[in-house]
Order: C-alpha cells, then structure tokens, then sequence
C-alpha cells in the first residue's frame, strides 16, 4: 500500500530565505505526486503534481518540487520565501494507476515565515 | 469558473444528534470525494463516487454514516448519531474523472464539525 512521510510537522525561515519541505513515498507502483496547499479555514489548493516526463516540476507561486525515484522522494521547494507563503503543506501520492484515485496525504507540514 | 461548494461552513451539534454536511461540485465534474481531515493529520478518504455510483467507501463507517449522490451531481454526507470523536473538517472535493488522462481533484473549503 502506498504512504506519505513528511518530515518535520513544524519548519520556520526568515522571508527571503529558502524553503525546503521534505516528502518520502512508498509505492508498489509507479507513483503520481502532489503537493497541497492550505491556508487557515479554506480547503487545500494544488501546488503542483508529477504524473510522468520530466522529474522537475514546477508549480504555483514559485514552488518546485523533483520526484527522484532512488531517494523515494519529491521535497517542495521555493528559492525565496514570502510571507504570503505561511501556511499547511500536504504532499500526496495516488493509490492506484490514476491520479483521479485515492489520494494518501502526509500528515503535513506547517510553514511559518518570519519577517 | 466556480469552485466546490460545500455547506455549512461551521456546525455545532451535541452528541447523539445527526448532522448532515451538502457537496456541490465543479460544474461538469464526474467525481467526488469526501474527505475526513482530523486537527493536525491530512485529509483521508472516506467515500468517491464516479457519477451516481459509490466505488470505493471502504473506509467510511456505515454504522453510523451514510452518503448520497443523487443524479450524480450534488452530494450529501451525514452522521447519525454523532459522537465526541467526529469533530472535525469534512472535505469534499472533485474532478472530472477522466482516467488515464492528467486530472486533479479540486478541494472545497470544508465543513468544520464540532461534537459536544
């Protein structure tokens, strides 16, 4: 069965700064990724997701994230961070050979920007 | 385009009441999720539906919840009766439900559940 690991529920940068949000998956097929994004009282927004091609993905408001299938992983990051950026960040994998299947979150990390 | 609407926003209920939670999602849309997302974890899949049909509600607790999609399009979530440990954000989100072609499922802004 697939699996989300986000490690570290809590990451805090300066404004400027880079931000580096860490995802692991587990996966018994090949994976379709995805990065959420929720702000206080609304539903999560999509960042950007990798389905197949190119391992570099690029997403809204700067964030990028790269699937490396020898690590497992697909870590979020931004060159320079804002303060608009605080938020809850959920990575996601698809259970299944779809990515309108399942969606198995991470337990999220919260994304604080200090001035 | 609009996005999921999802109704109410905030319920409070007392224990052993029943609750209902209403879905509507992007126009043309052929699947719906409804999600449970308890404080501090993501979201978890309760129930999806393709069009009017439920495919996969393995992880939904029949005992005391039950979902609807009537026509296929709006849908209705509900508890009866509920417990302490039902408070929380109830998501519902869709997509168009094409396989095998890229899609992304599209989050409504949630009913937040509290139990007393």
């Amino acid at each position: 069965a697939q699996s989300v690991t986000q490690l570290g529920s809590h990451v805090s940068v300066s404004e400027g700064a880079l931000v580096l949000l860490r995802c692991n998956y587990s996966s018994s097929v090949p994976p379709y990724l995805f990065w959420y994004v929720q702000y206080p009282n609304q539903g999560l927004q999509l960042l950007l997701k990798y389905t197949t091609g190119a391992t570099l993905v690029k997403g809204i408001n700067g964030f990028e994230a790269e699937f490396k299938k020898s690590e497992t992983s697909f870590h979020l990051t931004k060159p320079s961070a804002h303060m608009s950026d605080a938020a809850e960040y959920f990575c996601a994998v698809s259970e299944g050979s779809y990515n309108t299947d399942k969606l198995i979150f991470g337990t999220g990390t919260r994304l604080q920007v200090f001035p | 385009e609009a996005g999921v609407v999802q109704s109410p926003r905030y319920k409070i209920i007392e224990k052993k009441q029943p609750v209902a939670f209403w879905c509507n999602p992007i126009s043309g849309h052929n699947t719906l999720y409804w999600y449970l997302q308890n404080l501090g974890q993501g979201p978890e899949l309760l129930i999806r539906y393709e069009n009017e049909e439920a495919v996969d509600d393995s992880q939904l607790p029949k005992d005391r919840f039950s979902a609807e999609r009537l026509k296929g399009v709006d849908s209705t979530l509900k508890i009866q009766p509920a417990e302490l440990g039902d408070s929380a954000v109830y998501l519902c989100a869709s997509s168009l439900g094409v396989m095998g072609v890229s899609d992304t499922q599209y989050f409504g802004p949630g009913t937040r559940l509290t139990v007393l």
